[in-house]
């Protein structure tokens, strides 16, 4: 079954902190990929990465981290000091599918994880 | 202009009412996708137009019927909905096969945010 677990509802911090926010998969394919993206009180789902399932190196984007282990099913994404700006509901997403065969993206995402920054 | 437009952005409707969302794409993509997003629940995959074929149905009752005249629109018509349908409906956008610079994810509107009673 093809399933993704943030166990965190909703998280809240006070500026400059760190978080790290889970996320747990679950897939029988071999070839998947993984999506971590954004929605402010806007509402519009911002894309924030893609990791494929033969990439497993960390990768770290300015305050934003993440950690991709495949041994426990893992796409963990790190805030470093945390800002107000970075209060939104934060989702990951499973793709089985590979991306360009059908010429669609057939993602599957977690509940989310709100994360409140406070000053 | 953003990529994905929604509107209306809020609707009130009761259940005997029929009304339809409208989304519109202006990022030249040929996949569209309807999600609903519930409180607390992960989003979930409504229908997919591929090429403005629906490619995916995902157990919809059918007082959602979705229309899409053209790759750069998308509708989803409702009637006699139920309380439990209040939600934001989310559209989506992705570039077809074989459009180079994609990275696979999905663009996405704001949302309209339905509420039935």
């Amino acid at each position: 079954a093809q399933k993704v677990t943030q166990a965190q509802t909703e998280i809240s911090v006070v500026e400059k902190e760190d978080v790290t926010l889970d996320c747990v998969y679950e897939t029988r394919d071999t070839t998947y990929y993984l999506f971590w993206y954004k929605q402010p009180p806007s509402g519009e789902l911002v894309f924030l990465i893609r990791r494929n399932s033969f990439d497993e190196q960390n990768e770290i984007s300015g305050r934003y981290s993440w950690n991709f282990q495949k041994s426990t099913s893992s796409f963990n994404f790190t805030i470093t000091a945390s800002q107000v700006v970075d209060s939104a509901v934060y989702f990951c997403a499973l793709s089985e599918e590979p991306l360009f065969s059908g010429g669609y993206n057939k993602l599957i995402f977690g509940a989310g994880t709100r994360l409140a920054v406070h000053p | 202009e953003t990529g994905v437009t929604q509107t209306p952005r809020h609707l009130v409707m009761g259940m005997t009412n029929k009304k339809s969302l409208k989304c519109e794409q202006h990022l030249g993509h040929n996949a569209m996708y309807w999600y609903k997003q519930s409180a607390k629940k992960p989003l979930e995959l409504m229908f997919v137009y591929n090429f403005k074929e629906q490619t995916e149905n995902n157990s919809v009752p059918s007082r959602f019927s979705p229309e899409c005249p053209n790759s750069s629109h998308l509708f989803l018509h409702l009637h006699t909905l139920q309380p439990e349908d209040s939600a934001l409906y989310l559209c989506a956008s992705s570039p077809g096969r074989g459009v180079g610079g994609s990275t696979g994810e999905l663009f996405f509107g704001e949302g309209s945010r339905l509420t039935v009673l």
